[in-house]
């Protein structure tokens, strides 16, 4: 059974341009979270979808953005990066409703120059 | 805001020895936790969980506690090894729906 795969793995922006991140998750599960992690703040919450809609949407700027298709993969977009945005960026996958059980990717490392 | 902490960022055992590794939570309506181990380079993966109609949940060589009066979970390693040197997090779930609240985790450094 193949686990949450995140594309790409590492990318490099400058400040100011946009980055779409892509998670596809495991066959099944329906939910798809998205969370930030740094050195400084740990992992947080950005936002969660389940079958196409937004769930739940942690404290982010509306420069974070997500979206969901029918087959389940989710994106992620951020635009007008800064410098604060370089950070491990982690999806998590789970079968939504009231499922339990969270599966992680091995995430997209952004660094913004 | 609701939020998990950790007690001890960093617990050094010995090869062999069992850790423990320590939660508090604060969202008294949390009705799932979990407890992640992540490698450096790599997402968090999934150790354990417990839902919040249990005290106590026992895996490979992992045990989860659940405290709900005082709102506190343990992760117990037996028998701990080098392997199981990494940084754990442990997360409860918001009860409005698929949100992870993590703690700040714990970097457990095992010594031969």
């Amino acid at each position: 059974k193949a686990g949450v795969t995140q594309t790409p793995r590492y990318l490099i922006k400058t400040r100011g341009q946009q980055v779409t991140l892509s998670c596809s998750p495991i066959s099944g599960h329906r939910s798809v979270s998205w969370y930030q992690q740094t050195p400084g703040q740990g992992l947080q919450f950005l936002f969660e979808y389940f079958s196409e809609t937004q769930r739940n949407k942690g404290n982010f700027p509306g420069r974070f953005s997500g979206r969901q298709f029918s087959n389940s993969r989710s994106e992620m977009n951020v635009s007008t990066l800064e410098l604060g945005d370089s950070a491990l960026y982690l999806c998590a996958s789970s079968p939504g409703g009231q499922g339990y059980g969270y599966t992680f990717g091995s995430g997209t490392r952004l660094t913004v120059v | 805001g609701e939020s998990v902490g950790l007690h001890l960022p960093t617990l050094s055992v010995q090869e062999g020895d069992n850790s423990i590794i320590n939660c508090a939570y604060s969202n008294s309506a949390s009705d799932y936790f979990i407890w992640y181990k992540q490698e450096s380079g790599k997402g968090p993966q999934f150790i354990i969980d417990i839902r919040s109609n249990m005290d106590k949940r026992q895996g490979q060589r992992v045990t989860v506690l659940l405290n709900k009066t005082v709102k506190h979970l343990s992760l117990q390693i037996a028998a701990t090894q080098p392997g199981d040197s990494a940084v754990y997090f442990c997360a409860e779930k918001d009860n409005q729906g698929g949100k992870l609240i993590f703690g700040q985790g714990t970097e457990l450094s095992v010594k031969p």
